[in-house]
């Protein structure tokens, strides 16, 4: 089945910088890969996906880009802000196949220092 | 309406009651789940409900016990819980299952099993 390795579990910059976040897949057939931003307490928000039709996607300060060939997406925050300030969750499924369900990264923890 | 809603938001029960936990929403969505998550981990699916029949039961314990009465609701029932199923309990619903688009979390509900 599908395993989704994320890196860094944890993740400290300062506001204004950048912030990377990478995940990796293992099953070629997996096509959908969401983020989540999860602040304490409070529900895992979708903040941006992207499909295997697409190289790149930007929302804002949000970027994401996948590379099918090696099998890795990566989360892109520009201009940190501490509201940024949260658990990421990267997550693949394969949309309308046998592997129907979001299989989640072990998440990242992302402090923005003012 | 685009959002999932849960109630209660938290609740704290011996390992003697029933309770249960209800989830609703009005997206017009045929495919709802329950995940399960612990504190620093990502959400872990216990169950999908897709068109109101149970599509994935990923071997959750029968002190859980899911229902779908309509295609708006989802409830999980909870009977004889141990202190370890304290967990933060997440509803999703999605359009379609398999996963066509995008799942939304609901805000959870905070359980304690004392």
């Amino acid at each position: 089945g599908e395993n989704v390795e994320q890196h860094p579990s944890t993740l400290s910059v300062q506001e204004g910088d950048s912030a990377v976040i990478k995940c990796t897949y293992s099953d070629s057939a997996s096509n959908y890969f969401p983020w989540y931003k999860q602040e304490l307490g409070k529900r895992p928000q979708l903040i941006i996906d992207i499909r295997s039709n697409v190289g790149e996607k930007k929302d804002q300060r949000i970027a994401v880009t996948l590379n099918k060939t090696a099998k890795h997406f990566s989360l892109h925050i520009t201009e940190t802000q501490p509201e940024d300030s949260a658990v990421y969750f990267c997550a693949a499924s394969s949309l309308g196949g046998s592997q129907g369900n979001l299989i989640f990264g072990k998440g990242t923890k992302l402090s923005v220092k003012p | 309406d685009t959002e999932v809603t849960q109630t209660p938001k938290h609740l704290v029960m011996g390992m003697t009651n029933k309770k249960s936990l209800k989830c609703e929403q009005h997206m017009g969505h045929r495919a709802m789940y329950w995940y399960k998550q612990k504190a620093k981990k990502p959400p872990e699916l216990m169950f999908v409900y897709s068109y109101e029949k149970l599509s994935i039961n990923e071997s959750v314990p029968s002190r859980f016990s899911p229902e779908c009465p309509n295609s708006s609701l989802l409830n999980l029932h909870l009977h004889a819980l141990q202190p370890e199923d304290s967990a933060l309990y997440l509803c999703a619903s999605s359009q379609d299952y398999p996963l066509l688009n995008e799942q939304f979390f609901g805000p959870g509900t905070r359980l304690t099993v004392l």
